[in-house]
């Protein structure tokens, strides 16, 4: 089944805890991307990468960090997680076409004390 | 940059066609109008997307104006599991950048 997941799904931390969440797909899609998901915000977008190697800022990247290793995976750093980070984050991938509809992973909320 | 402008909610019974407007009157030429929803808190889902032409598939069918300033999205027979929050987008198909910008969308409630 085409999927992207995510990793863990649910994490409550303290401020300073290093952690990371994963995500991965398994549909071969160049491009992933994290957003984040806050109440009146709607859907910002963290990172992206267009390609192994490849990855840039988008509207939010402050306190995070990402990786492009392989294709399939596009883990979410962060080094120093403070309260400001408590949100949904959403990990999504897409095929680099015209057509470029995305697949969003289940979410993982994140509570940082 | 608000791009598009859609209600904060709608109600629809269980059953009916649920027509969802969304206005884009500042849309280019070569921008498209896509839609994804998102039911409770789980991950946003594709719905449809079109350029100018009325498009359908098995989930929807997407009206866009003849000016392109608008469109429609419809659900044919709205079912309780069809309620949440409808994101109407408009963006170019290729870029540096393939995302999405998700505003407050509608949020739909389906009634029995």
């Amino acid at each position: 089944e085409a999927q992207v997941t995510q990793n863990p799904r649910y994490l409550i931390t303290v401020t300073g805890k290093k952690l990371t969440v994963t995500c991965s797909q398994n549909m071969n899609h160049e491009y992933m991307s994290w957003y984040r998901q806050d109440p009146g915000l709607g859907l910002r977008q963290i990172y992206y990468s267009m390609n192994v190697e490849v990855t840039d800022k988008g509207d939010v990247p402050e306190g995070y960090k990402v990786s492009r290793k392989e294709k399939r995976n596009f883990p979410l750093i962060l080094e120093s997680p403070s309260p400001n980070q408590t949100s949904l984050y959403f990990c999504a991938s897409s095929l680099w076409s015209e057509f470029n509809e995305q697949f969003f992973g289940p979410g993982t909320r994140l509570t940082v004390l | 940059d608000a791009k598009t402008t859609q209600p904060p909610s709608m109600d629809c019974a269980e059953g009916r066609a649920a027509n969802l407007p969304c206005n884009h009157s500042t849309i280019s030429g070569n921008e498209y109008v896509y839609w994804y929803r998102q039911i409770h808190s789980q991950g946003p889902q594709y719905i449809i997307h079109g350029l100018k032409n009325n498009e359908t598939n098995e989930m929807a069918s997407l009206i866009i104006t003849e000016d392109r300033k608008s469109s429609t999205l419809i659900l044919p027979h709205a079912t309780l599991r069809d309620t949440a929050v409808y994101y109407c987008i408009v963006r170019v198909a290729t870029g540096d950048n393939n995302d999405m910008r998700f505003g407050a969308g509608t949020r739909l409630t389906v009634k029995p």
